[in-house]
């Protein structure tokens, strides 16, 4: 089966400095990973993927990940927090179904603060 | 184009009610997707239908949980008989045909049980 785990269930930065949120997946097969972010009260927005076509891939709002197979890692970085970045990130493995679809699968999730 | 429609977004129920939660997903979305997530956790996968038919519901519970996707309509997560532990967020997520494509999610039915 295949599992994410996110390291760090809240992260704080200041404004203008780097996000790091650490993502570790496991997978028995090449894996398709998402980043989504949620705001309050609102469901997931997609902020990038990755499907093996390229291992940095960059996403909305100034973030990118990038995959590394030897560290079974998807981190997500920005260089440069802003306010609005303050929000929950899950990061996600999908597994192929019957019918054409896919399983997502989660993490639990890192809450960003970002302070002044 | 009109994202994951899903309604109501609060509902309050009590013990031993139905729930019913509806999705609209995207316009030229196939595929549907329920998913529940509790407080404190990520989303957890529930079912994954398309038109009449549901295709993969092994994270349903076995009792009182039901889905469907009509030809016509939206597609309804229907609870029966329900408890304080379904109190959760339940959202809707829509893809278009074509493995691995990104999910695109609604705003959620938070579910309250007096």
């Amino acid at each position: 089966a295949q599992s994410v785990t996110q390291l760090g269930s809240h992260v704080s930065v200041s404004e203008g400095a780097l996000v790091l949120l650490r993502c570790n997946y496991s997978s028995s097969v090449p894996p398709y990973l998402f980043w989504y972010v949620q705001y309050p009260n609102q469901g997931l927005q997609l902020l990038l993927k990755y499907t093996s076509a390229a291992t940095l891939v960059k996403g909305i709002n100034g973030f990118e990940a990038e995959f590394k197979k030897s560290e079974t890692s998807f981190h997500l970085t920005k260089p440069s927090a802003h306010m609005s970045d303050a929000a929950e990130y899950f990061c996600a493995v999908s597994e192929g179904l019957t019918g054409g679809g896919n399983k997502l699968t989660f993490g639990t999730g890192t809450q960003l603060k970002v302070e002044l | 184009n009109a994202g994951v429609m899903q309604n109501p977004r609060h509902l309050v129920r009590r013990r031993g009610q139905e729930a019913r939660l509806r999705c609209s997903p995207m316009k030229g979305h196939s595929h549907v997707y329920w998913y529940r997530q509790l407080p404190e956790e990520g989303l957890k996968f529930m079912v994954y239908l398309q038109k009449e038919n549901i295709i993969d519901e092994s994270g349903m519970p076995k009792e009182r949980f039901s889905a469907e996707f009509p030809k016509e309509g939206p597609s309804i997560l229907r609870i029966q008989q329900v408890v304080r532990g379904d109190s959760a967020a339940y959202f809707c997520a829509s893809s278009p045909t074509g493995r691995n494509q990104p999910q695109h999610f609604g705003d959620g039915t938070r579910l309250s049980i007096l």
